[in-house]
């Protein structure tokens, strides 16, 4: 089975772009995470959706960033409009939902740089 | 509200050694799952170990096994005859029975020395 695919790997953006992260989980998970990770404040929840529905949106993410879930199979994270301080790795998640002790599955990651 | 906490920033030991990484969780809940995740050194995350907090039992997989205290609300992961490979960033997690959020600690860096 393919495991959780990000895209892009890497991505540029300069301050005041808008930039858009994509994620497909794991074939036949209906719980998918955002999260961002940077070496100050570690790993943090961006967004949770179970089965296409937003169950935790990130409080103090919530001006900028916006995930939507289009469909079981595919996710985005956009970011608008972007600031230097959002540089960090952004990490998307999935795991099963019939499960409630069912591990996480991570893509690899995109990594922002914004100028 | 939930929380959890890596009090080690780094530790360094030699190599076939046995190390204890802490971590320490606040839950309002009564049934919640406790989560052990490495990232290498490539960015990769991967899941190691899980402990059931209805479970008496400490889980073990491998060379990897954990301290559960539930009083304490404290879960060790300790692993035994350590490995350069297993030079890693470790991250404790936990998730409420009824939530399907995962809340991370800060993460522990383990440097294994040849």
């Amino acid at each position: 089975d393919a495991g959780v695919t990000q895209t892009p790997r890497h991505e540029v953006a300069e301050k005041g772009q808008t930039i858009i992260l994509k994620c497909e989980p794991v074939s036949g998970h209906n719980d998918l995470f955002w999260y961002r990770q940077t070496k100050i404040q570690g790993l943090e929840l961006l967004s949770y959706f179970r089965s296409k529905s937003l169950m935790e949106d990130g409080g103090a993410f919530k001006d900028r960033f916006k995930a939507e879930m289009l469909n079981s199979s595919f996710s985005t994270l956009k970011i608008q409009p972007t600031e230097p301080k959002d540089s960090a790795v952004y990490l998307c998640a999935s795991s099963r939902t019939e499960i409630s002790n069912e591990r996480l599955f991570f893509g690899h990651g995109t990594k922002l740089s914004v100028l | 509200a939930q929380k959890v906490t890596q009090t080690q920033t780094s530790i360094s030991v030699m190599e076939k050694t046995t190390v204890t990484m802490d971590c320490v969780y606040e839950t309002q809940d009564s049934s919640y799952f406790l989560f052990w995740y490495k990232q290498t050194a490539s960015g990769e995350i991967v899941f190691l170990i899980r402990q059931d907090s209805y479970k008496k039992e400490n889980a073990t997989v491998g060379h990897y096994s954990l301290n559960f205290q539930k009083p304490k609300s404290s879960i060790g992961l300790i692993i035994t005859a350590t490995q350069i490979e297993d030079s890693a960033v470790y991250f404790c997690a936990m998730r409420n029975y009824n939530q399907g959020k995962l809340i991370f600690g800060q993460g522990t860096k383990l440097s294994i020395k040849p």
